[in-house]
């Protein structure tokens, strides 16, 4: 049962275009997204998050906008520039007992081409 | 600050064998958290220790294991591994208590079980 879904296993965009980055989830109890981004050999390193009072926040070039009636969010990269390309993950976190648990998406393989 | 480390980097192992793999968290980080990444499967949540005790686990089997110490430095142990068990180990630290989900992650350990 997959609670978070990244439909597109990867997405190419020329250099200066805009990318855009969708996730779909599942489970309505999640209250917190995050996107991460992942490098070659390299640990994934946190990009940007939303908490579901907002419905969109920015930091410079990227954008996440959630739609919670749709259970959907998505990540906008502007301009796209060729050291963006990764793999991008969806993550979304739900208020446990215990803890802290996120679900991941299975991840985007994004090309930005020069 | 020293980033999350974990090691080996790199590791071959045959079906039978059981497997340690280590992880040290970020200075004061006392939540670690382990994820196993396969192609096409994102990353899939192993458990969360917090102050020496595990706190959350996720879908695998009781072949999986962890523990962390005093110092919030974390093992993982993998027994009797199997073929399928091949996959990139990531191991995240977060300050603890922190509702966010914000992790921060080390490099990973590639598992090859053959």
């Amino acid at each position: 049962d997959q609670q978070v879904k990244q439909n597109s296993p990867s997405l190419s965009v020329q250099e200066g275009r805009i990318s855009i980055l969708n996730c779909d989830y599942t489970n309505s109890m999640f209250d917190y997204f995050l996107w991460y981004k992942k490098y070659p050999a390299e640990g994934p390193t946190f990009l940007i998050s939303i908490s579901s009072i907002k419905d969109k926040n920015e930091d410079g070039r990227f954008t996440v906008f959630l739609n919670k009636s749709a259970k959907h969010l998505s990540l906008h990269i502007v301009p796209s520039q060729p050291g963006d390309s990764a793999v991008y993950f969806c993550a979304a976190s739900a208020r446990y007992k215990d803890g802290n648990k996120l679900v991941f998406g299975a991840g985007t393989i994004l090309r930005v081409k020069s | 600050k020293a980033g999350v480390t974990q090691t080996p980097r790199y590791l071959i192992k045959t079906r039978g064998q059981q497997v340690t793999l280590s992880c040290s968290p970020i200075s004061g980080h006392r939540s670690v958290s382990w994820y196993q990444q396969t192609p096409g499967q994102g990353l899939q949540f192993l458990f969360e220790y917090f102050s020496e005790t595990q706190r959350n686990k996720g879908n695998f089997p009781g072949r999986f294991s962890g523990r962390q110490f005093s110092n919030s430095r974390s093992e993982m142990n993998v027994s009797t591994l199997e073929l399928g068990d091949s996959a990139l180990y990531l191991c995240a630290s977060m300050k603890g208590g922190a509702r966010s989900g914000e992790q921060y992650f080390g490099p990973g350990t590639r598992l090859t079980v053959t």
